[in-house]
């Protein structure tokens, strides 16, 4: 089985500073990773994913996320946040490769907050 | 243009009573998920199902009930069985079947259920 863990519930910043959030995974086998975007009251939308390759990942909106297997984490990174980067952010983690159906395992979410 | 589409966006039930959450997708993916969201608990997979027909359960699947009649449907039934069943729902779909969420999973606006 997998799980994710996000260390931080909650990230305020300034607008136009960076941002990094954090999250470690754990699985005893190979895995696709991912984050996703949340909106008030609206479902998920991929931010960017990292299935094989560049360790080193770009997505929409500005965000970037490097994989690290040894340190098992995925953070996300954005250089200059705006206002409009309000929002619930959430990794996930996929085991496709274990012979039988995958599902996506999601942490728990951090919260961005982005003040003037 | 291609979606999920969730109904209702708000439902209120008295307790012992069943109700009924549809989600419909027109974008012929194989695979559909219901997810349940709390807050500060992130995402829990409650059912999944893989091809019409066919479900399995996910973690928390006590209290609820599926059924996929037809490839673009997978309604949920939130049964007088679930203790709690006030939350935000989501459901979602993905073009892999048994190769699992390895490409972007699309998630529908939800469906906020609350107890009353």
């Amino acid at each position: 089985a997998q799980s994710v863990t996000q260390l931080d519930s909650q990230v305020p910043v300034f607008e136009e500073a960076p941002v990094e959030l954090r999250c470690n995974y754990s699985s005893s086998v190979s895995v696709y990773l991912f984050w996703y975007v949340q909106y008030p009251n609206q479902g998920l939308q991929l931010l960017l994913k990292y299935l094989s390759g560049s360790t080193l990942v770009k997505g929409i909106n500005g965000f970037e996320a490097e994989f690290n297997k040894s340190q098992t984490s995925f953070h996300l990174r954005k250089p200059s946040v705006h206002i409009s980067d309000t929002a619930e952010y959430f990794c996930a983690v996929s085991a496709p490769n274990t012979g039988t159906a995958s599902k996506l395992t999601f942490g728990t979410g951090t919260r961005l907050q982005v003040t003037l | 243009d291609g979606g999920i589409t969730q109904s209702p966006k708000y439902l209120f039930r008295k307790e012992g009573q069943n109700v009924t959450l549809s989600c419909e997708q027109n974008l012929n993916h194989d695979a559909m998920y219901w997810y349940r969201q709390d807050p500060g608990q992130g995402l829990r997979l409650i059912y999944y199902s893989q091809i019409v027909n066919d479900f399995q359960k996910g973690d928390i699947a006590e209290g609820y009930s599926v059924s996929r009649e037809k490839k673009e449907s997978f309604p949920l039934t939130v049964t007088s069985a679930q203790k709690n069943p006030t939350a935000f729902y989501l459901c979602a779909s993905t073009p892999a079947g048994k190769g699992g969420m390895n490409t972007e999973a699309f998630f529908g606006q939800g469906t906020r259920l609350t107890v009353v």
